[in-house]
């Protein structure tokens, strides 16, 4: 079975400051690939970064980067110079190949409050 | 449209009410996903199109919840008999979708919030 785990339920993060947020899989599949979603109060689902099982470099994007440790299963999301606009809910979820990459299994979830 | 659209964006149905969901997907998008989100948690798989052919309703949790996409574009999901325990966040996403392809985003709508009441 696939699972995704966020045990941070809350965080908060000065304004500027870089925070990372949590994030463990398990799968037995070798093919899979690791997303983290935004979703701010509107409720709308915004794409960050993703990150594929046999990439063996971190995923970037502009201020996220995706800390990839296959070993240990975790696809933490950095980001860097926090902003106010941040503050939102934030998803880790997995696809795994062999069905089809869009259909996500998602984490818990982690509320990301930026304090100015 | 610019976006994946859904409507309506709020729902309120009494117990037992039959409620229809709809989404418009973007334009050419070959894929459409609905999930469900209870609130405080993150979205689970309902159900999956490939154009018009509901290829996977394993996420569905009972018969009175039904899903089709009969012209391969616009999508609506059937609640029958409405619960309590139905009342969450209905979330629509599309993608261009080729299968294996790894690198194929998947937009999100801005969901339908359904309490029953």
């Amino acid at each position: 079975a696939q699972k995704i785990t966020q045990t941070q339920p809350g965080m908060f993060v000065q304004e500027k400051e870089a925070v990372t947020l949590d994030c463990t899989y398990d799968t037995s599949d070798q093919s899979y690939g690791l997303f983290w979603y935004k979703q701010p109060s509107s409720g709308e689902m915004i794409f960050l970064i993703y990150q594929g099982s046999y990439d063996e470099q971190n995923a970037t994007e502009g201020r996220y980067s995706l800390n990839f440790q296959k070993a240990r299963k975790s696809a933490n999301l950095v980001i860097s110079a926090s902003q106010l606009g941040d503050s939102a809910m934030y998803f880790c979820a997995m696809s795994l190949a062999l069905y089809n990459f869009n259909k996500f299994y998602f984490g818990s979830g982690t509320k990301l409050n930026v304090k100015p | 449209g610019a976006g994946v659209s859904q409507s309506p964006r709020y729902k309120v149905a009494k117990r037992g009410q039959d409620v229809a969901l709809r989404c418009d997907p973007i334009s050419g998008h070959v894929s459409l996903f609905w999930y469900q989100q209870a609130l405080g948690q993150g979205p689970e798989f309902l159900t999956y199109f490939q154009n018009e052919a509901q290829l996977d309703k394993s996420g569905l949790p009972s018969d009175r919840f039904f899903a089709e996409r009969p012209e391969g574009s616009v999508s609506t999901l059937k609640i029958q008999r409405t619960q309590q325990e139905d009342s969450a966040v209905y979330l629509c996403a599309s993608s261009l979708i080729v299968l294996g392809n790894e690198d194929t985003e998947a937009f999100f709508g801005q969901g339908t919030r359904l309490t029953v009441v």
